[in-house]
Parts: structure tokens; C-alpha cells; sequence
């Protein structure tokens, strides 16, 4: 089935560990975000790709990193979590053709890191 | 600058009572602006988006540009509303959405 695809679910780890939030897609979109999210707050976006190596840093500073070597694939790692990492991360995509201009977003249903 | 706001954090109203959540925007051009939708336990999704003039779930939104508002309303709530829902707007480029902070929305018996 077409869905966009994240994992962990749910992440704990302590302070100075690397990670690599995984977020897949198979709806063959072009476009694909990360975004972080606190509780009762507003989403603020990361990262961004339009495609295929394409890389751009989003509205929010952000200490990760993101790769785009494959159209269905966009990993975000954190080299060194911090306790100021912990929050929601959010993965959404959507096509990148002229004709889907007006498309929203799909999002991935998450990944709730905690980092101490 | 882009910006939306979400003046209420949270919103009750009994069954069967109107709801309105209020959405307003700041944005130099022509907006297109969203309403997404976070049910308990599932992913943000799309509810409706101006463009589309359309009524979901019973859920309409109209764009006043004079007012800059994009608010939800729908006539009789029911309690599989509950939900928190968030408005958001297409930026200049096209490419990026800005979000607000989001409604609680809770329908009550």
C-alpha cells in the first residue's frame, strides 16, 4: 500500500548518541519534509528536499543533518542528541509535479524522540 | 513575514452545538491555506483546503481576505470531532507550508 513510512515510533537514548530517524515513502513523491513539533505547538520545518540529492535547511535552526540519495528515502541524523532535542519529529512528502501543484501534504505518523 | 495564528488553544462545546475554530493569517499575496486534522492516536492529515470550496466531515472554511481569516466552522458538532486541528498556509515559493499552534477541539457529550 502508498503510505509514507516512519521509524522509531518512539525513541529514548542518552545524551551525545548518534541517530538516524528513518522516514520512507512509496507514493514515488518528489517532495518530502521534516518537521519538529513540541507538544501544543506549532510544526516548525527542518529540512527539505525536492528530490533526488537536493537538500535544504528549513525556517527552524536545527543541529541535524539529512540525505537524499534515493526519491523514497530521507533519514534525519542527530550526531550528538541533546536533552534539547527531545520532541516529535514529523516526516510528511508530496509530488513534485507542475500538474500537483495544489497537493498537500502527507505525513508519516511520527517519531517521538526523548533524549537524556 | 509569513505567519498563522490559532488564537485558541483549546476549544469545548457540547454535542450537537456549533463550533468555529478561528484561524488568521499574515501573508503578502494570494494564500492558499489548509486545515489539517490529527485524530487521537492517528497522523496529521488533510481536512480541507480553500481551493477546493468543499465541505468535509461536515466542516466548511471560507477565506476572507479582508479579514485575513480562514476559519472552521460546522453547524452541529459531534463527539468523533475531537480532534486538534491546525491551519496552515502555502508560503510564497509554493514549495514549504507554514502551520499554526494548533486547536484542541473537544466535543462533549
Amino acid at each position: 500500500e502508498a503510505d509514507i513510512y516512519q521509524t522509531p515510533r518512539y525513541l529514548v537514548i542518552g545524551t551525545g548518541k548518534k541517530i538516524t530517524l528513518e522516514c520512507s515513502q512509496t507514493m514515488g513523491h518528489d517532495k518530502m519534509y521534516w518537521y519538529q513539533q513540541d507538544p501544543g505547538m506549532e510544526l516548525h520545518l527542518i529540512h527539505y528536499s525536492y528530490g533526488v540529492n537536493s537538500t535544504e535547511k528549513g525556517d527552524l535552526s536545527s543541529e541535524s543533518t539529512v540525505s537524499r540519495i534515493r526519491t523514497e528515502h530521507f533519514p534525519l541524523t542527530l550526531e550528538s542528541a541533546r536533552p534539547s532535542h527531545t520532541s516529535q519529529y514529523l516526516c510528511a512528502s508530496r509530488p513534485g509535479r507542475e500538474r500537483d501543484y495544489n497537493s498537500p501534504l502527507h505525513f508519516g505518523n511520527g517519531t517521538r524522540l526523548t533524549v537524556t | 513575514a509569513q505567519r498563522v495564528t490559532q488564537p485558541e488553544k483549546l476549544l469545548s462545546v457540547f454535542k450537537g452545538a456549533p463550533v468555529e475554530l478561528k484561524c488568521n493569517y499574515s501573508y503578502s499575496g494570494s494564500p492558499e491555506l489548509f486545515w489539517y486534522v490529527q485524530y487521537s492516536r492517528q497522523r496529521l492529515q488533510l481536512l480541507l483546503r480553500h481551493i477546493s470550496r468543499e465541505s468535509i466531515k461536515g466542516f466548511t472554511a471560507d477565506l476572507n481576505k479582508g479579514e485575513t481569516s480562514f476559519h472552521l466552522k460546522k453547524p452541529f458538532a459531534q463527539e468523533e470531532d475531537s480532534a486538534m486541528y491546525y491551519c496552515a498556509l502555502r508560503s510564497l515559493s509554493g514549495q514549504n507550508f507554514v502551520f499554526g499552534p494548533g486547536t484542541r477541539l473537544s466535543v462533549l457529550p
